[in-house]
C-alpha cells in the first residue's frame, strides 16, 4: 500500500541547534514529495518539494530536505533552529488513486518545539 | 498573493442539521480540495474538484457532498451532521487540471463542533 510516515509525534530542539524532522514513504513509481508547515490556528503553508533532480532541495524560511531513494526518506532539516520555527510539520507524497488520478497522501504530522 | 478564504473560523451546529462550509480562492486555480484534520491522523481528503461542476471523491466522502458552481468557490455540505464530524476542515486550491506537482494553498480552516 502507498503510504507516508512521520515516525516522531514531537521533536524538541534547543534554539540555535540543527533540527531534523523525519519522513519516510512507500509509493509505486517515482515519488513527488512535499513538506508543509502549520502554525497555530492557521492553514498549511508550502515549504518545499522534490520532483526530480538534485537530492537536496532548498525551501522557505531556511529549510531544506534531502531525498534518499535507497532509504525511501525525505527528511526536513535546518542548520540553526529559531523559536519561531515551532509549529506542526507535515510530509506529503503524490500517489495515483483508484481512478488513475493523482492525489496527495499526508503524514500524521510532527510537532516541532524549539526551546530558547 | 494567493488567498484562500473560508467563511467561518469557528462553527457550532447540532446533530442532524445540514451544514454548509464555504471556500473562495482568488488565484483562478482549477483544483480545489476539502480535507479534514484530526490529531494523529494528518489530513484526509474528503472531495476534490478539478473544474467547475466536476467533483471526485477522496478517501472519506461518506456523509459529505460538495458543490462547485463557479471556479472560485467550492462548498462542502454535511447532509445530516453527526458528532463524528466534529473536526477541523481545511480548504485548498492549486493550479492545473491534474493533481500534479503544484503546491496547494490552504485557507485558515473552520473548526466545526457538532453537539
Amino acid at each position: 500500500a502507498q503510504s507516508v510516515a512521520q515516525p516522531e509525534d514531537q521533536v524538541n530542539v534547543a534554539e540555535g541547534n540543527p533540527l531534523t524532522v523525519k519522513c519516510t514513504y512507500s509509493v509505486s513509481g517515482n515519488p513527488y514529495l512535499f513538506w508543509y508547515v502549520q502554525y497555530p490556528n492557521r492553514g498549511l503553508q508550502f515549504l518545499l518539494k522534490y520532483i526530480t533532480g538534485d537530492n537536496l532541495v532548498k525551501g522557505s524560511y531556511g529549510f531544506e530536505a534531502e531525498f534518499n531513494k535507497s532509504q525511501t526518506s525525505f527528511h526536513l532539516k535546518k542548520p540553526s533552529a529559531l523559536v519561531s520555527d515551532s509549529a506542526l510539520y507535515f510530509c506529503a507524497v503524490r500517489v495515483s488513486n483508484r481512478d488513475s488520478n493523482y492525489q496527495l497522501i499526508w503524514g500524521a504530522g510532527t510537532k516541532l518545539i524549539i526551546k530558547p | 498573493d494567493v488567498k484562500v478564504t473560508q467563511s467561518s473560523r469557528y462553527l457550532v451546529k447540532r446533530t442532524g442539521e445540514k451544514v454548509f462550509l464555504e471556500c473562495v480562492q482568488d488565484m483562478d486555480h482549477e483544483n480545489m480540495f476539502w480535507y479534514r484534520q484530526d490529531p494523529g491522523l494528518g489530513l484526509r481528503l474528503i472531495y476534490f474538484s478539478y473544474d467547475v461542476k466536476m467533483k471526485e471523491k477522496g478517501d472519506i466522502p461518506e456523509g459529505y457532498s460538495v458543490s462547485r458552481e463557479k471556479k472560485e468557490r467550492f462548498s462542502l455540505i454535511l447532509e445530516s451532521a453527526s458528532t463524528s464530524q466534529t473536526s477541523m476542515y481545511l480548504c485548498a486550491s492549486s493550479l492545473y487540471g491534474q493533481i500534479s506537482n503544484q503546491p496547494q494553498h490552504f485557507g485558515d480552516g473552520t473548526r466545526l463542533s457538532i453537539l
